[in-house]
């Protein structure tokens, strides 16, 4: 079956310029994750949805990011008025669990965000 | 607060020989450990996870990994590496408080000496 899909793959963006990444979690998986993966450095996260809630968005660095999640499928991750310091590979994480418990957490390609 | 530790950021090892990658944790809760694998330009792939059951996990590929709670380490070893393992291994940390969100280790970079 279908696995988690991201676009973009590849996003280049001017400083200051605002960029929307799209992910389509596997179908049927209530939670969804957003990590951004600085070059050379593990995933961090940045937010988590249960259904179409936010439950924890800790991880945004600013309130230039902002991720939604309207109907409980899929999600955009939105950053608005970009810097240089937010190239990184964005990567969005879905699993079929409800919190509590410890599924896998399966990964797509992720989006490769350049800002120059 | 959770988080776990690489120690090693890169490990070479001729083809045949084990591995070993080193990984300590620590969490305030009864934590549940993963170790992932990236290959160059492909997501991230799950090897095998730790959730309190047996301490010897065993995961995909031929890897497993041994949890410790005295040592607060969860090591991943393979008898006999192939050049196929070569990339990146992040261990994985996650304490199922709130949320399940993941504490990913900053990586060790597998090199396979033909």
């Amino acid at each position: 079956g279908a696995g988690v899909s991201q676009s973009p793959r590849y996003k280049v963006a001017k400083r200051g310029q605002d960029v929307a990444l799209r992910c389509d979690p596997i179908s049927g998986h209530v939670s969804l994750f957003w990590y951004q993966q600085a070059l050379g450095q593990g995933p961090e996260f940045l937010t988590y949805f249960q259904n179409e809630a936010q439950l924890d968005k800790s991880g945004l660095p600013s309130d230039r990011f902002f991720a939604e999640r309207p109907e409980g499928s899929v999600s955009t991750l939105k950053i608005q008025r970009t810097q240089q310091e937010d190239s990184a590979v964005y990567l969005c994480a879905s699993s079929i669990a409800l919190s509590g418990t410890s599924y896998e957490q399966y990964f797509g390609p992720g989006t490769r965000l350049t800002v120059t | 607060a959770q988080s776990v530790t690489q120690l090693d950021s890169h490990v070479s090892v001729s083809e045949g020989t084990p591995v070993l990658l080193r990984c300590n944790y620590s969490s305030s809760y009864s934590p549940s450990l993963f170790w992932y694998v990236q290959h160059p330009n492909k997501g991230l792939q799950l090897l095998l996870k730790y959730t309190s059951a047996a301490t010897l996990v065993k995961g995909i590929n031929g890897f497993e990994a041994e949890f410790k709670k005295s040592e607060t380490s969860f090591h991943l070893t393979k008898p006999s590496a192939h050049m196929s393992d070569a990339a990146e291994y992040f261990c994985v940390v996650s304490d199922l408080e709130g949320n399940e969100k993941l504490t990913f280790g900053t990586g060790t970079r597998l090199t396979i000496i033909p």
